[in-house]
């Protein structure tokens, strides 16, 4: 079964230096999320690709944060420099549309557990 | 804003009850529904999904899902939890033709033996 495959699936990074997650998602889906949850809470949109564009990154705190999609298939997001508060768990999903375009759904990794120390 | 409600932050249950979980959201179109179950340190599992049809919905582990547009609920239930069961549950709503879903604050299930 296809599978949206995260790495690492641990992280622990000392503040101030940079940390990055990659995700591939399942093949041949077009929409990419990158999602971050604080322990206790859901799921927070960060960015939202359609193939290689961004979408949506009103979320996403640029000072610090970045995504990439180069090629529209698998995706990069990064943390420079990493702070305390940046501990959390971080999931990508993809989707073969976005959400609300069509009876699409989406699949989830199983996610990269930040911790800054 | 759209904005979706899990009232519930902790349930517990016994093993073989019945449960119900409650989800409530505020959006004026036909809404995209989902659930999605969350082990601990895991992601997140889609169990039942709604886009349009019959309100009562089937999904995977014997769950099942009500729509019920005069109340903007979407409440899972289950007749019979199990041990394995236990676990965090998120409602998710989207929209028709806005390519955004958001999450609720999720629903902490025990199971008592």
């Amino acid at each position: 079964e296809a599978e949206v495959a995260q790495s690492p699936r641990y992280k622990i990074t000392e503040k101030s230096q940079a940390v990055a997650f990659w995700c591939d998602p399942i093949s041949g889906h077009a929409t990419l999320y990158w999602y971050r949850q604080i322990l206790g809470q859901g799921p927070e949109l960060l960015v939202q690709f359609q193939d290689e564009s961004v979408v949506d990154d009103s979320q996403l705190p640029k000072d610090r944060f970045s995504a990439e999609r180069l090629k529209g298939v698998d995706s990069t997001l990064k943390i420079q420099p990493a702070e305390l508060g940046d501990s959390a768990m971080y999931l990508c999903a993809s989707s073969l549309s976005a959400v609300g375009t069509g009876n699409t759904e989406a699949f989830f990794g199983q996610g990269t557990r930040l911790t800054v120390v | 804003a759209q904005s979706v409600t899990q009232p519930d932050i902790h349930i517990t249950v016994s093993e073989g009850a019945s449960l119900e979980l409650r989800c409530n959201y505020s959006y004026g179109a036909t809404p995209y529904l989902f659930w999605y179950v969350q082990s601990p340190g895991q992601g997140l599992q889609l169990l039942l999904k709604y886009f349009s049809g019959d309100t009562l919905v089937q999904g995977i582990k014997g769950f099942e899902a009500e729509f019920k547009r005069s109340q903007s609920s979407f409440n899972l239930r289950k007749p019979s939890v199990h041990w394995s069961d236990a676990a965090e549950y998120f409602c998710a709503v989207g929209r028709y033709n806005f390519n955004k879903f958001y999450f609720g604050s999720g629903t902490k299930l025990n199971v008592k033996p």
